[in-house]
C-alpha cells in the first residue's frame, strides 16, 4: 500500500516565478492538507481540501492556490514568487469519517528553493 | 487547539527507554494528544495518539494523566534511528484537521 507520495523532491525557482507542487493522497484517504516547513521550525497549516473544495485556510496569502482532482490528488500552486517562500512543502491525507477527521499521514515533502 | 509545552531537547542512550514529556494544561475534553517525528528534512512521521486512556503501539506507548493536563510519550528502546524531533500536538478531530506544531523536542539518541 503506498503512502503520501509527493512531487518533484526538489525544485529551484527564481524570485517572480509560479511553481506547481503535487501530492497523491495514501489509499483510502480523501482529504488532503498541505504545510509550508521553514527551516527550523515546525509545520505551518496552508489549507485543506475535501470534495474538492477548500474548507479551511491558514495564515497565507492568495499567492498559496490549490486544487483537488475527482480522484483525490491535489495541487498548490505558488505565484509570484518571494525569497521567503523557500522551504519544504508536506502534504498530508486523512479520511473523513463523518465530521471527524482522522490521523493525518504526510509525505515526504518537496524542497522548494527560490533564488 | 490547545498549546502544548515540550522541552526544546533532550538527550538518550541507545537500548534505553526514552520518556518525552509535554504539558497541555488548557487541553479541552474532546481534544486528543497526537504525537508526530521528523527526522532530519523527511515528512512527519505519525506514531501514535489518544484522548484518556493510555495507548500503546509497535512504536511507542503514550501515558496521559487523569487530568489530561499533560502526557508522556515512551520509546521502550530507544535505537540510534529515534533520534529526530518529536512533536506533541493537541488535535479537535472535528476541526477539519488542522494541526497546530510547535517548535518540538529535539531528541537525539548517543551509542
Amino acid at each position: 500500500d503506498a503512502g503520501v507520495t509527493q512531487s518533484p523532491t526538489h525544485l529551484i525557482k527564481t524570485r517572480g516565478q509560479q511553481v506547481t507542487l503535487r501530492c497523491s493522497p495514501k489509499s483510502g484517504h480523501d482529504t488532503v492538507s498541505w504545510y509550508q516547513q521553514a527551516l527550523g521550525q515546525g509545520p505551518q497549516f496552508i489549507f485543506q481540501y475535501y470534495e474538492e473544495e477548500e474548507r479551511q485556510r491558514g495564515n497565507f496569502p492568495d499567492r498559496f492556490s490549490g486544487h483537488q482532482f475527482p480522484n483525490y490528488s491535489s495541487e498548490l500552486n505558488v505565484n509570484a514568487l518571494l525569497l521567503g517562500d523557500s522551504a519544504l512543502y508536506l502534504c498530508a491525507s486523512s479520511a473523513q469519517t463523518g465530521y471527524s477527521t482522522d490521523t493525518q499521514y504526510f509525505g515526504p515533502g518537496t524542497r522548494l528553493t527560490v533564488l | 487547539d490547545a498549546k502544548t509545552t515540550q522541552p526544546p531537547s533532550m538527550d538518550c542512550a541507545e537500548g534505553r527507554a526514552a520518556n518525552l514529556p509535554c504539558n497541555h494544561s488548557t487541553i479541552s475534553g474532546n481534544e486528543y494528544v497526537y504525537w508526530y517525528r521528523q527526522i532530519h528534512s523527511q515528512g512527519p512521521q505519525y506514531i501514535i495518539h489518544g484522548l484518556k486512556n493510555n495507548e500503546t503501539n509497535e512504536m511507542a506507548s503514550l501515558i496521559i494523566t487523569e487530568d489530561r493536563k499533560s502526557s508522556t510519550l515512551i520509546l521502550p528502546h530507544a535505537t540510534l534511528r529515534d533520534t529526530a524531533v518529536y512533536y506533541c500536538i493537541a488535535h479537535l478531530t472535528d476541526s477539519w484537521g488542522k494541526l497546530q506544531f510547535g517548535a518540538g523536542t529535539q531528541v537525539v539518541v548517543t551509542p
